[in-house]
């Protein structure tokens, strides 16, 4: 099994609905990320979350939305989709080092038409 | 700003070498990663280096000088599982990730 897992790992949705992207690890990480790849474009982080009591905002942060219910849960929420946000989706863990490797889930492809 | 430049794309032939640059400017620096990420798969980490030099491990190494904010990864003895895009990301001054797009490596036979 994978010590970081994403559901669901494909989804295709309308303009406008809510979408839930769930991650959770097995780990042991305090540090939980979710990041957005786009061809031709790095990695972007979305959100991170260092505790479970701490939420950061990345670099695009705006029309996402995120929770930390627990320490190894971290779900990712589009309230009202919009074609912009089709996407690969990548949640990570680090542990609490400054040289922190990421390890990060199989992705979630969304689409949103 | 903050930029992260490495190129597109790259073929080599199996056997070969084959060295994948990175050139940056960023704020503040705290360390290089390179990660490999193989088609519609996640990105799994490489390397890491923070101090000038080479790092070596097995087949990869990984150089880094931070006084002209570049770095390569090199891979030896290249064997066709190493088809993937190789990401080149710099820990800044707030201890983030700046990534850069990937360089696609396509093997040959």
């Amino acid at each position: 099994d994978a010590d970081v897992t994403q559901t669901p790992r494909n989804r295709i949705t309308k303009t406008g609905k809510r979408i839930m992207l769930e991650c959770s690890q097995t780990k042991g990480h305090d540090r939980m990320y979710w990041y957005r790849q786009d061809p031709g474009l790095g990695l972007r982080l979305i959100y991170y979350s260092f505790d479970v009591k701490d939420i950061n905002k990345g670099e695009i942060s705006d029309g996402y939305s995120v929770s930390r219910q627990a320490q190894a849960k971290f779900s990712l929420s589009l309230e009202s989709a919009i074609p912009n946000q089709t996407a690969l989706y990548f949640c990570a863990t680090s542990d609490q080092t400054d040289t922190g490797e990421l390890f990060f889930g199989e992705g979630s492809r969304l689409t949103v038409l | 700003g903050q930029n992260i430049d490495q190129p597109t794309e790259m073929t080599a032939t199996e056997g070969a070498i084959v060295q994948i640059n990175c050139t940056y400017q960023t704020s503040g620096f705290n360390g290089l990663f390179w990660y490999q990420q193989h088609a519609g798969e996640a990105p799994t980490f490489l390397s890491y280096n923070v101090l000038d030099g080479l790092e070596e491990k097995g087949r990869f190494s990984s150089f880094l000088s931070r006084s002209k904010g570049y770095s390569y990864l090199l891979l030896k003895e290249l064997q066709m599982k190493d088809s993937a895009s190789y990401l080149c990301a710099i820990m800044d001054s707030n201890y983030q990730l700046i990534w850069g797009a990937g360089t696609k490596l396509i093997i040959k036979p």
